[in-house]
């Protein structure tokens, strides 16, 4: 089982629509959360962290969910520049500064 | 925040040669990452460079392959050794701290033919 799941893509979805990614990590001791987003042939970029009580940041919320070891992205109003593939992140139990990377979620947004 | 500049962005090699990239960053960092990211996957880990030590290598990942070396806080060099079409891949540098974001480098492309 890998150590951080996350669902396959690519999610197809028009402007406008809701979209949601999951993501489902292993090791119980992981202590901090991330989504990153990356464009095509770029690096990734840190889009929010994940804190327990859950966070919003304008169209995105994120959730965290320790019990199930499960963690959401849900985008709202999706625009056209939401179309990135988006990275599940988790840090290790023990480790403050590795991080462990899902395989992504590439979303596209269509007009 | 972090600034991280990487090169080459790309480069195309023969196979059995040796390819030395290098990432500068703008700041003092305790700690670099080297990750390889192959088309459509994530990124995975190769090793930790920190300042003064041997790197850390992840499994399936060696120093006679993957050499680093971190001769001060802010630069640090990875070379992909005796390549082949296998490590046609994007490679990036990183570093971040215990509370911060991940910063990285904005990547180098490698084609081995």
């Amino acid at each position: 089982r890998k150590e951080v799941e996350q669902d396959p893509g690519p999610f197809n979805v028009p402007e406008g629509a809701t979209v949601a990614f999951n993501c489902t990590y292993s090791n119980s001791a992981s202590q901090s959360f991330f989504w990153y987003r990356q464009d095509c042939r770029k690096e990734p970029k840190l889009l929010m962290s994940v804190y327990s009580s859950g966070n919003e940041d304008g169209r995105f919320t994120a959730q965290l969910n320790r019990a199930s070891q499960y963690i959401s992205l849900l985008i709202r109003d999706s625009k056209l520049s939401d179309s990135a593939t988006y990275l599940c992140v988790v840090t290790p139990g023990g480790s403050n500064y590795q991080l462990i990377w899902g395989a992504g979620t590439k979303l596209i947004i269509k007009p | 925040s972090a600034v991280i500049s990487q090169k080459p962005s790309r480069d195309i090699c023969q196979r059995g040669t040796s390819l030395t990239i290098q990432c500068q960053v703008d700041s003092q960092v305790t700690m670099m990452f080297w990750y390889r990211q192959q088309p459509g996957q994530s990124l995975t880990l190769i090793a930790t460079a920190n300042q003064g030590s041997e790197a850390t290598y992840e499994s399936g990942f060696v120093i006679d392959k993957f050499p680093i070396s971190r001769p001060n806080l802010t630069f640090s060099t990875l070379t992909v050794s005796n390549m082949s079409p296998e490590d046609s891949s994007i490679y990036l540098c990183s570093t971040r701290t215990a509370k911060t974001e991940a910063f990285f480098g904005q990547g180098t492309r490698l084609t081995v033919v």
